[in-house]
């Protein structure tokens, strides 16, 4: 069954510190790629996605995520930390369900703490 | 362009009463979905919309109606509420003939059961 893991519930970093958070996912074919942002009391933004082409992709507001699937592996980054960074991160893995219609399935999330 | 808009953004219910959470895209999209979001869960999907007139169970239905009333509206009913239905609730939209599974996402309803 599809499913995606991100280990890190909870992460702290200071600001203009670099970050890295870990996504795996579990899916037999070629994997669609996403994460997004949750800032507090807000919906979901996508921040990139993957699903072909280059394994290393551009996202808004400076975030780069690289694709490995030796690895299994979707891991979002960020060289320099902003304070507006701090949210909930959640990567998800797009799913054909009961047909042609497409659901994504989310990992349980990652809460980033940026301290000043 | 709105994009997808929820109503309402909080509500407190008591336990066994009943609401319908609305929402509505203006983006022309034909599938529809609604999630609700626990702690350390993520995402969980409860019902869908390939399309107008259709709708169809997620990974977690029970308790919870869905009506798919044109192609903009799809609104979730809980018709006896209870604590455990205590959640984020967010309706997301897919844009059609596209491959790569991407959603919309509306600003979400905050929903307490006592």
């Amino acid at each position: 069954a599809q499913s995606v893991t991100q280990p890190d519930i909870h992460i702290t970093v200071s600001e203009g510190a670099s970050l890295e958070l870990r996504c795996n996912y579990s899916y037999g074919a070629t994997p669609y790629l996403f994460w997004y942002v949750q800032s507090p009391g807000q919906g979901l933004q996508l921040l990139l996605k993957y699903f072909s082409g280059d394994t290393l992709v551009q996202g808004i507001k400076g975030f780069e995520a690289e694709f490995k699937r030796s690895q299994s592996s979707f891991n979002l980054r960020k060289p320099s930390v902003h304070w507006s960074d701090a949210a909930e991160y959640f990567c998800a893995v797009g799913a054909r369900f009961k047909g042609n219609t497409g659901k994504l399935i989310f990992g349980q999330g990652t809460t980033l703490q940026v301290k000043p | 362009n709105a994009g997808v808009t929820q109503t309402p953004k909080f509500q407190v219910l008591k336990t066994g009463q009943s609401m319908t959470l609305q929402c509505a895209q203006d983006m022309n999209h034909n599938s529809m979905y609604w999630y609700r979001q626990d702690p350390g869960m993520g995402l969980r999907l409860i019902y869908y919309s390939a399309s107008e007139g259709t709708t169809d169970k997620g990974e977690v239905p029970n308790g919870y109606n869905v009506s798919r009333l044109n192609k903009r509206e799809f609104s979730l009913r809980l018709e006896s509420a209870a604590p455990s239905q205590t959640s984020v609730y967010f309706c997301a939209s897919r844009p059609p003939g596209t491959g790569d599974y991407e959603q919309y996402f509306g600003p979400g309803t905050r929903l307490t059961v006592t």
